[in-house]
């Protein structure tokens, strides 16, 4: 049974400070991994899809790695805002449409 | 304004009554999700459905009933059988059920 663990569960940083998120998973024969953003009390935001055949995904100040034969992938924010205090969800998919998403890391970027 | 629209925002239940959350999309996405998330957990899938009639069961979908009459539409029945329905639920569709899932802005539910 696929387990989806995110370590820390919460994370407080300066502004300005470049941080990396990691997200660990038991079985490595996955379609996909994808982070996701959370701000309280509301709904999910994609943030980055990895495939299984790609090693990272680059947007903006976010990237993404996957290393599938180890069972994790990271996520690293560059120089860190306010703006990006959200919990922060992985999920990987293992068929085409069932996502099993880690418990989150709670992000606080303070001013 | 394409997206997904979940109603209500909030929700009360009392005993042993069927309540029922909206999901409405216009993205003309064919695939459709309920998810449940408790406090400091990750998401849990209830119920998907891949085209319009048909669904399938998620993990935890005891207690819990849908209906897919329209692709724009996958509302979920909290029913008196499941015995611990607070939580938020989030709505989710995609293009396909290969694709990125986009999520409406969730309907918190508490019991009265």
């Amino acid at each position: 049974k696929q387990e989806v663990t995110q370590i820390p569960a919460a994370l407080s940083v300066p502004e300005g400070e470049n941080l990396v998120l990691n997200c660990s998973f038991t079985d490595s024969a996955i379609y996909n991994l994808q982070w996701f953003r959370q701000d309280p009390g509301k709904g999910l935001t994609s943030l980055l899809l990895i495939q299984s055949s790609q090693r990272e995904q680059t947007s903006g100040r976010l990237n993404a790695s996957l290393d599938k034969s180890s069972g994790r992938s990271t996520l690293y924010i560059a120089a860190s805002q306010p703006g990006d205090s959200a919990t922060y969800l992985c999920a990987v998919s293992h068929s085409s449409y069932k996502l099993i998403f880690g418990s989150g890391t709670r992000l606080l970027v303070r001013p | 304004d394409g997206g997904i629209t979940q109603s209500p925002k909030y929700l009360f239940r009392k005993e042993g009554q069927n309540v029922t959350l909206s999901c409405e999309q216009n993205l003309n996405h064919d695939a459709m999700y309920w998810y449940r998330q408790d406090p400091g957990q990750g998401l849990r899938l209830i119920y998907y459905s891949q085209i319009v009639n048909d669904f399938q069961k998620g993990d935890i979908a005891e207690g819990y009933s849908v209906s897919r009459e329209k692709k724009e539409s996958f509302p979920l029945t909290v029913t008196s059988a499941q015995k611990n329905p607070t939580a938020f639920y989030l709505c989710a569709s995609s293009i396909s059920a290969k694709n990125i899932q986009y999520f409406g802005a969730g309907t918190r539910l508490s019991v009265l």
